[in-house]
């Protein structure tokens, strides 16, 4: 089953606003990373956050890591047409190599 | 230093077909996931394999399905007797190795339409 779940499902925002998707899990994990799919396409890598990290910044991105709570949000800073995407987050559980992956947030930035 | 390849990108079948994907790594990877997703949702593991060795396949059907990564050349998903259930989009990723907790690397993917 999967462990990690996002969200909103789906999050419709103007462009310029801030976009925030939060995905939960279940295991204690090694790291936790966000993954980015445009329609039809493969997946890309967006950043990495190890467990004994609590913040990571990657140029809009900001993601933040609450192993207490096992949840993780990544921050969309002033969104563009282009980050429309679907947004999925996939843990390496500590017993485990393999990534486990969430269901993921449809994002739609609207000009 | 080119990227993950996948092909073909889309593959047309028949009902009792057989289905086979290819995908080659990035150079100097030697680990393959598979991974399939139906529309809409997430990436469900299929197995993941290391050069001539399968190390999980735990996600995978065990009839009609099978996976290989030989030593020379790509690692191959094979789905035998296809059915529409089997419709969907199967990427691979690869990665340097085992004990590296790092980004997996996608392939574009191949898109299997079963008719």
């Amino acid at each position: 089953s999967q462990q990690g779940e996002e969200d909103p499902q789906a999050l419709s925002i103007q462009e310029g606003e801030n976009a925030t998707m939060n995905c939960s899990y279940k295991t204690s994990i090694n790291n936790l990373q966000w993954y980015r799919q445009n329609s039809g396409r493969g997946l890309v890598h967006l950043i990495l956050i190890r467990s004994n990290e609590r913040e990571k910044h990657s140029g809009r991105l900001r993601v933040t890591l609450d192993t207490s709570k096992k949840s993780s949000s990544l921050l969309i800073t002033a969104s563009r047409a282009a980050d429309t995407a679907s947004y999925f987050c996939a843990t390496v559980p500590d017993s485990n190599y393999q990534l486990i992956w969430g269901a993921g947030t449809k994002l739609i930035i609207k000009p | 230093n080119a990227g993950v390849m996948q092909n073909p990108r889309h593959l047309v079948r028949r009902r009792g077909q057989e289905a086979r994907l290819r995908c080659s790594p990035m150079k100097g990877h030697s680990h393959v996931y598979w991974y399939r997703q139906l529309p809409e949702e997430g990436l469900k593991f299929m197995v993941y394999l290391q050069k001539e060795n399968i190390i999980d396949e735990s996600g995978m059907p065990k009839e009609r399905f099978s996976a290989e990564f030989p030593k020379e050349g790509p690692s191959i998903l094979r789905i035998q007797q296809v059915v529409r259930g089997d419709s969907a989009a199967y990427f691979c990723a690869s990665l340097p190795g085992l004990a590296d907790y790092n980004e997996q690397f996608f392939g574009p993917g191949t898109r299997l339409t079963v008719l």
